[in-house]
């Protein structure tokens, strides 16, 4: 199993730009979640969804978008980008219940938008 | 809405001391987790604990939730350099899983 991966690794975009972090997972987990880590933030909610076709907003939902046509992909959609979102973003993935909820987290995508 | 602190925020020691970090909830929680983080990386589930009271071990590691469920505490006794991170304590709400703001650990050899 590949687990949780995420493409790009490293990104820079100019204010204004928009582009789609992506974000899959092979091991057939019903909930998948996007986070953003900014320096002593710790990590925050962006959205979330718990199956395929179903999302929700998390903490810091603003300029970001997301949708969940499959259960394996969870693309990430930055609309128009701002120094404000610099920061790392990760993907995670969970399967269902009390003893299943362990987060399997992906290698992250740092963005920089100047 | 629901709320995860951890304190402190940073904790600098000497190799071969012990460390704890601590995790409050505003609200009660069905299970805790636990994750490290090293620089540069991912975060990596450690451990997660269900029951009130309950204490678990991982070699150097202790960890232990609350008898109400809404705290609960790291130790790591005899610090590694190997241990350098950040840890963070996460407690469900609902569909989510919401991350304390971490305490990040540097040990000096």
């Amino acid at each position: 199993n590949a687990g949780v991966t995420q493409t790009p690794k490293f990104q820079v975009l100019k204010t204004g730009q928009s582009m789609t972090l992506q974000c899959a997972q092979d091991m057939n987990h019903e909930y998948m979640s996007w986070y953003r880590q900014d320096p002593g933030m710790g990590l925050r909610l962006i959205h979330y969804s718990v199956g395929a076709g179903i999302t929700d907003q998390g903490e810091v939902p603003n300029g970001y978008n997301v949708s969940r046509s499959t259960t394996e992909d969870f693309p990430l959609r930055l609309l128009s980008a701002a120094p404000s979102q610099t920061s790392v973003y990760f993907c995670a993935s969970r399967g269902r219940g009390l003893l299943t909820d362990t987060q399997y987290f992906g290698p992250g995508t740092r963005l920089t938008v100047l | 809405g629901q709320q995860v602190m951890q304190i402190p925020q940073y904790q600098h020691v000497q190799e071969g001391e012990d460390f704890t970090t601590y995790c409050n909830s505003s609200t009660t929680l069905s299970n805790i987790q636990w994750y490290k983080q090293r620089p540069g990386g991912h975060p990596v589930f450690l451990i997660q604990l269900v029951k009130s009271g309950e204490v678990k071990k991982q070699k150097r590691l202790t960890f232990q939730f609350g008898e109400a469920k809404k705290n609960s505490s790291l130790h790591i006794t005899a610090t590694q350099t190997t241990d350098v991170g950040t840890y963070f304590c996460a407690g469900p709400n609902t569909d989510k899983l919401i991350f304390g703001t971490g305490t990040r650990l540097q040990v000096f050899p």
